[in-house]
């Protein structure tokens, strides 16, 4: 079915130090891959997103890497800030266009 | 703001009542998703419209549940008589048409509660 798996539940990193997401997907049909970041009790914010046919993007210290063959995707979050702790959730496009999501990445940056 | 909007932000009400929530997308997108979203947990797709019609529901959504989007703009989402494990956060997120896979953008929710 599909599944998409998130890890690790929960990152801690001093501000400045980077900051590594992971997801594998389980659909060989899912060409669409975005990243969510959620705070407390907010609705869930589209940050950055990828397409099947590109194997990275980069958006300021957002960057997010596809490996199709594998079927893993990551977010790198460099030169973390106290304002990036929040809950990460990756996600991974149907061949009906529904999100199936992670379970999240519960960041929290120290200053 | 022409963001997603969700009426009400909170519902509390007893078990075996009906509830409706109302979302209005981004105007001019023509594709509506519902999700729920539990503590601790990612949102769960619920179901989805392309302007009026109804293209998937979860096979989670039992037949209590039912979503309609009447003129293809704003939807309702219903749920007949509530039970406790329908608590949750109700996600509303809309995207533009066209091409399959646009980005998908969500309002603040309502939080249902179940006495």
């Amino acid at each position: 079915g599909e599944n998409v798996e998130q890890h690790p539940s929960t990152l801690s990193v001093q501000e400045g130090d980077s900051a590594v997401i992971k997801c594998t997907y389980s659909d060989s049909a899912s060409n669409y891959f975005p990243w969510y970041k959620q705070e407390l009790g907010k609705r869930p914010q589209l940050i950055i997103d990828i397409r099947s046919n590109v194997g990275e993007k980069k958006d300021q210290r957002i960057a997010v890497t596809l490996n199709k063959t594998a079927k893993h995707f990551s977010l790198h979050i460099t030169e973390t800030q106290p304002e990036d702790s929040a809950v990460y959730f990756c996600a991974a496009s149907t061949r009906t266009d529904k999100l199936i999501f992670g379970t999240g990445t519960r960041l929290q940056v120290f200053p | 703001d022409t963001g997603v909007s969700q009426n009400p932000r909170h519902k509390i009400t007893k078990r075996g009542q009906n509830v409706t929530f109302r979302c209005d997308p981004i105007s001019e997108h023509n594709r509506l998703y519902w999700y729920r979203q539990t503590l601790g947990q990612g949102p769960e797709f619920l179901t989805y419209f392309q302007n009026e019609a109804q293209l998937e529901k979860s096979r989670l959504l039992s037949d209590r549940f039912s979503a309609e989007r009447p003129k293809g703009s704003f939807s309702t989402l219903e749920i007949q008589r509530t039970e406790q494990g329908d608590s949750a956060m109700y996600l509303c997120a809309s995207s533009s048409g066209g091409y399959s896979n646009q980005p998908q953008h969500f309002g603040d929710g309502t939080r249902l509660s179940i006495l």
